[in-house]
């Protein structure tokens, strides 16, 4: 099974930007589509980005578009998210997940989470 | 984008219960649903894929059901392993929503 690990959270304040990267443990993660899911301390999951397995094509939530940018590279098997413009409300833990071949599949693989944290 | 709608919030029960959840959509979304566990501090899981398909490992105790608007997680016999936060999921359109949890507690 594919081991998921994401990096690069941290204290940001607001209006400033932050890399967070996801490292997938087998080469096969050229062929899937990946997503970005945030999840607020002590609330519910929110869907933030996806990227599909080639990089051609990519979707972000409304409240995120224009601030966030998905993208990936298959030659090192890592998913990245640019985020920019940040505020206390993207304070959250942010986990990539692992979709599927194509458009209709669930996750099926998660990471452990990285936080962030938007505070002056 | 697609709205889902979770009912319960918040369930109590006891070990061996039979336990129901339910998840509705704001407009169709055919069999396009997964359902996830998630305990305090860890990932989700995958449970239940396009509605009613067990994942791989996932005990049969839990069981899926529904199509278009109204869907259904069951657990027949809650086991204590089973107290957690359980999330619906749409994935028909390119924006994958959530439903906002059912936790289910003692």
């Amino acid at each position: 099974e594919v081991q998921l690990l994401e990096s690069g959270g941290g204290l940001v304040q607001p209006g400033g930007s932050l890399r967070l990267s996801c490292a997938a443990s087998e080469s096969t993660f050229s062929s899937y589509w990946m997503h970005w899911v945030r999840q607020t301390p002590g609330k519910g999951l929110m869907w933030v980005s996806r990227i599909s397995s080639d990089g051609s094509g990519t979707t972000y939530a409304d409240s995120v578009k224009g601030r966030f940018t998905i993208s990936r590279d298959n030659a090192k098997n890592t998913l990245y998210l640019q985020m920019s413009s940040l505020r206390a409300e993207d304070t959250a833990v942010y986990y990539c997940a692992r979709g599927g071949g194509g458009y209709y599949y669930a996750f099926e693989s998660w990471g452990q989470g990285t936080l962030v944290t938007v505070s002056s | 984008d697609i709205q889902m709608t979770q009912s319960p919030s918040t369930l109590s029960a006891s070990v061996g219960d039979r336990v129901t959840i339910t998840c509705r959509a704001s407009q169709s979304i055919s069999s396009w649903l997964a359902w996830y566990q998630q305990k305090p501090g860890k990932a989700p899981i995958l449970l239940i894929y396009k509605a009613s398909s067990l994942y791989s490992g996932v005990p049969s105790r839990f069981s899926g059901s529904g199509s278009g608007t109204e869907f259904t997680l069951i657990i027949s016999s809650l086991q204590p392993d089973d107290f957690a936060t359980y999330y619906c999921q749409q994935y028909s359109s390119y924006s994958r929503t959530f439903g906002q949890g059912t936790k289910v507690d003692i």
